[in-house]
Parts: C-alpha cells; structure tokens; sequence
C-alpha cells in the first residue's frame, strides 16, 4: 500500500499571501488530521476531517481552515500568511475508528513564510 | 485537559547501552498512549500504543514501554541502543473518542558509537 502523501514539499510564501497544502490519505482510511511542528511550539493538532466533515478542531485561529473531498484526499489553507505561520505541516490518516487506531504520518510539507 | 511531559529534551547514550526516555502524562480520563518516532526531514512513524490491554507494551525496533498509573507514566525503553535509534522521540496521548494527539516536546536522542 503507498503511504501517505503531501504536496508540496516544500513552499516560500510571503506575508499576506494564502496556501494550499495537500495530503493523499492511504488507500481506504477515512479519516486525516493535521498537525503544525515548529521548533518553539512542538507539534500541534489543526483539525481532522472524517467523511467529508470536521471531526475536531484545535486551538487555532479561523486564518486556518480545511476540507476534505469525497476520495478522503484532504487539503488545508491557510491565509493571509504570518511569519510564525513557517512550520513544518504533517498530515496524518488512519482508518477512523477512534482513539486506539494507528495515524500514519505522511513526509510532511515545510511551508516558509518571508 | 490532557498533556505530557517528556523528561530531557536531549539524552545521550553509548552503542549498546540501555536507552530510556521518560514520558509522564495527565489525563481526566483514561488515556491512550504512544511513542512516535521522527527521522530527519521525515514524519512520525509509530513505535507503540498503550489502549488499556496489557502495561508492557512492545512495539518496533526492539523498543517497549510500560504504563504505570500510579505513576502517570510510559516511559519508553530499548535494552541495548544502535546508531540507527538516533533520531527524535516523541510521546503522546489522546483519549478514547477522539483522534486529536497531544504532543510531548520531543526528546532528541544520540548514540555514541
């Protein structure tokens, strides 16, 4: 089975602007979350998406927001860019139950705010 | 509110000695725990879980860990370290009905050969 994929790798924005990341969940799991990692703030829950729909959300602000589409394939935006918005954007799928079940992460996409 | 806290944002130990990272967590309700792993300019790939069954877990690469309540704790362990185990470590705890992780902030871990 092929693994989780996001595109792109890598990005350099510059403030103002707005972002499209994407993430290919693996074959048959449902549901994907994203996380923000950066060196001052760790990693950190965005929100996750199961059928079409948001499940949870974390504590960040409405510039951030995401949707996912009927294949499970998920994207995340983010606007009016910030230079702290630089972080490394992991998503992560599993199958959906939830809880116990294992979240693979995909490679990540490493967004760069100038 | 549920958090952990990892001991040591750095922890140094020669090739085949005992590796311990320590992961102590807080949680209202009873949790699921795990260790990831993170390579470089890769994602996390998981090292266990702990979801209630039995206290000592087992998982990949030779690695286990053990979950005491008593002491809120699942520190991750690994008898005898190789090159290959440097890498970040990362433990995390969600509760049942959800799939939102909770991070610890990481323990980067070096093996001395």
């Amino acid at each position: 089975k092929a693994g989780v994929t996001q595109t792109p790798r890598y990005l350099i924005k510059t403030r103002g602007q707005q972002v499209t990341l994407s993430c290919s969940p693996i074959s048959g799991h449902r549901s994907v979350s994203w996380y923000q990692q950066t060196p001052g703030q760790g990693l950190q829950f965005l929100f996750e998406y199961f059928s079409e729909t948001q499940r949870n959300k974390g504590n960040f602000p409405g510039r951030f927001s995401g949707r996912q589409f009927s294949n499970s394939r998920s994207e995340m935006n983010v606007s009016t860019l910030e230079l702290g918005d630089s972080a490394l954007y992991l998503c992560a799928s599993s199958s959906g139950g939830q809880g116990n079940n294992e979240q693979f992460f995909g490679p990540g996409t490493r967004l760069t705010v100038l | 509110a549920q958090s952990v806290t990892q001991l040591g944002s750095h922890v140094s130990v020669s090739e085949g000695a005992l590796v311990l990272l320590r992961c102590n967590y807080s949680s209202s309700v009873p949790p699921y725990l795990f260790w990831y792993v993170q390579y470089p300019n890769q994602g996390l790939q998981l090292l266990l879980k702990y979801t209630s069954a039995a206290t000592l877990v087992k998982g990949i690469n030779g690695f286990e860990a053990e979950f005491k309540k008593s002491e809120t704790s699942f520190h991750l362990t690994k008898p005898s370290a190789h090159m290959s185990d440097a890498a970040e470590y990362f433990c995390a705890v969600t509760q049942t009905g959800a799939n939102n992780l909770f991070f610890g902030t990481g323990t980067r871990l070096t093996v001395i050969p």
